[in-house]
Formats: structure tokens, C-alpha cells, sequence
């Protein structure tokens, strides 16, 4: 069973254009995640959820919007499409505050592309 | 802003070997973890450390925490092939209860060779 799924993996597209890339988990978490990987490895936070409200957006253009339906999707909606936003874009989960012991949980990650 | 500082950033090493990865990070924190990541996959969760003086092993990796130093490090022992990975070290700014926000390392890419 796949913990965290995302959809698309690999998502090609012209710049102006606007994306959404889907984000699932099955692992009964309360919170969840999007980060931005660049093309030097470099892994930053970009927004989090919990129960569906978001609790942090760290500076990101508006271009970018997260829609939480219900706890378990997090979607990200991406409008305008720059080169810049060429990346591959991972969402995670994790319990919460609940436990001391949560770590966050990865999908696969989905490679945009912006031609 | 909280700073997290990994090196190496690049490793080659022999198989056989030890080696150490280190992580500094700049405000006071008791949560680190660790993560490994294979090219082109996602990041997988090895430790997770959440006390001053924590140590975890699994196989040929350990990971320790000195939360006075703010420095995390990640031992390699008799490195086999199959270690060769991008490593990460996060911390969480936040601690007792902790938070949402976990700031990444650059990463450290490991390269095992025969």
C-alpha cells in the first residue's frame, strides 16, 4: 500500500501555464506538507496543513495555492507557470503534535518541467 | 532564520571504510532527524533523534545528537556499495512539543565504490 502518492510523476508544460499536482496519503495523519527540491538537491518548505488549515506559508508567490478538501489530500495549484518553477515537488505527512516521535513521510515527488 | 550546515556536501569513499557526516545547525533545537535519499526517488526517514545525548543505530549507520554543540553527526562503518545515497540531516526550530517546520540540510551525496 502507498503511504503518500502524488500524481502526476512527471508533468511537462509551457510557461503562462497553469498545473495542479495531487497529493494522497493513507496513514491517517493530521498534517501535511509540499516542498520545492531545485536542481541542487536543495529541499525547502513551501506550505503546511493541519486538519485542512493551513499553518505555514513560507514565502512563495501567490502564483502558488494549496487546497486541503479533506485531511488526507493536499493538492497544489500552480498558476502563471515560470522556468524558475522547474523543480520536483514533494508532499509529505506526519501525525502532528500528537507524538514526540513523528518524522515525515515522502511521496514520490513530482518533476515539473517548464519549458 | 535557523541555519543548517551539512558537510561534507560531496563523499567518496572506499568500500570497507568509516566515515562520519556532520550537521551544525545554529539555534537551539533537541529534534534532528535524518533522511536518505536514492537518485531520482524520495527521501526515506533513517533516525529521528529528540534528546541531548540520543543515539540510534541501524545496520552500519549511527546517528548521534549533542544538542549543546547544535551538531548532529552520521557514522558510517565498513561502507558497502549499497550506502551510496544523498543523506540529509532536518531540524525542527522548535522544541518539547515541536512543530511543523522542519529546515533542511544541503544534503550530503555519498558515493560508495569497490
Amino acid at each position: 500500500d502507498t503511504a503518500v502518492s502524488q500524481t502526476p510523476k512527471y508533468l511537462v508544460t509551457q510557461m503562462g501555464n497553469d498545473k495542479s499536482i495531487k497529493c494522497e496519503q493513507n496513514l491517517g495523519h493530521d498534517t501535511m506538507y509540499w516542498y520545492k527540491q531545485d536542481s541542487k538537491k536543495f529541499l525547502k518548505i513551501m506550505f503546511s496543513y493541519n486538519n485542512k488549515e493551513l499553518i505555514i506559508n513560507e514565502t512563495v508567490p501567490n502564483r502558488f495555492s494549496p487546497k486541503s478538501p479533506d485531511k488526507a489530500h493536499l493538492n497544489l495549484h500552480i498558476n502563471s507557470l515560470e522556468l524558475g518553477d522547474s523543480a520536483v515537488y514533494f508532499c509529505a505527512s506526519s501525525p502532528g503534535l500528537a507524538g514526540l516521535t513523528d518524522t515525515q513521510y515522502f511521496g514520490p515527488g513530482t518533476r515539473l518541467t517548464v519549458l | 532564520e535557523l541555519k543548517v550546515e551539512q558537510n561534507p556536501l560531496f563523499l567518496s569513499m572506499q568500500e570497507g571504510k568509516n566515515y562520519t557526516i556532520y550537521c551544525n545547525y545554529s539555534t537551539t533545537s533537541d529534534r534532528l532527524y535524518w533522511y536518505r535519499q536514492d537518485p531520482g526517488k524520495s527521501l526515506e526517514s533513517l533516525f529521528v533523534l529528540l534528546s541531548n545525548g540520543a543515539v540510534k543505530q541501524e545496520g552500519r549507520l549511527m546517528a548521534s545528537l549533542d544538542t549543546k554543540a547544535r551538531l548532529s553527526t552520521l557514522h558510517i562503518t565498513a561502507a558497502v556499495h549499497d550506502l551510496s545515497a544523498t543523506y540529509f540531516c532536518a531540524v525542527d526550530p522548535y522544541s518539547g512539543a515541536g512543530s511543523y517546520q522542519l529546515t533542511f540540510g544541503k544534503g550530503t551525496k555519498l558515493s560508495v565504490i569497490p
